[in-house]
């Protein structure tokens, strides 16, 4: 059974970076047939995919347009885990931010974890 | 973007009758090629993450009671949940995974009358 453990500060002051990771058990982030996705919950934007990491025999990454410029997802194969950067937050980016496995287009989530960005 | 649009906001029913949430597509999440509906249901309880219900639309993820089933195909998708129990309080999510960016319903509240 697959299990996700984020991790990661809870609170981020304006302009600076939000960093995430999620470490996998039970899986490889190499994995041919999963995604390893990032996705955030507030209650102005409801549930927001952000992107996604995987390797079909290399690395691909897609990310959602609102974040394009600010977002960068990351494996990291010698620890199992994948990353999440995003840049210059403002408020608006206050969420529960989650770490997902993809599947055949299921999702398996991570425990997710509250980022408040205040100064 | 597909903009998924789930109705009502929220319901109350009574312990032991039905559910039904909807959810519409703003375009197909059939592939034709093989003919599956890319259409998730997820289950959120309060505090917790998202959890996986149905998926291709009416295919029951392992370990979810046989209460729980989806209907639907193309644009157009129901969730129903038979005898409602206590532990059905919650709110419950579609979600297309048919393209990028993978999007999701606004959600549906469901209580107990």
């Amino acid at each position: 059974q697959v299990q996700l453990q984020q991790s990661g500060p809870g609170l981020v002051k304006p302009s600076q970076t939000l960093s995430l990771t999620c470490a996998i058990s039970g899986d490889s982030v190499s994995s041919n047939r999963a995604t390893w996705n990032w996705i955030r919950q507030s209650p102005s934007r409801g549930l927001e995919w952000l992107g996604r990491t995987y390797y079909r025999s290399k690395w691909y990454n897609d990310y959602a347009v609102s974040v394009k410029s600010r977002i960068t997802i990351n494996p990291d194969t010698s620890k199992n885990q994948f990353s999440l950067q995003l840049n210059s937050v403002t408020p608006d980016d206050t969420a529960v931010y989650y770490c997902a496995r993809g599947d055949s287009g299921t999702l398996y989530w991570g425990q997710g974890t509250l980022v408040t960005v205040s100064s | 973007d597909i903009v998924m649009t789930q109705s009502p906001d929220s319901l109350a029913v009574s312990l032991g009758e039905r559910a039904t949430i909807n959810c519409k597509s703003s375009q197909s999440v059939l592939y034709s090629s093989n003919n599956k509906n890319y259409l998730a249901w997820y289950q959120q309880k309060q505090g917790q993450p998202p959890k996986l219900l149905i998926y291709w639309a009416s295919t029951r993820e392992s370990g979810v009671p046989d209460r729980f089933s989806g209907s639907g195909s193309g644009t157009d998708f129901t969730l129903t949940i038979n005898s409602l129990q206590a532990e059905d309080v919650a709110v419950y999510y579609c979600h297309q995974y048919y393209n990028t960016p993978l999007t999701f319903g606004g959600g549906t509240k469901v209580e107990i009358k």
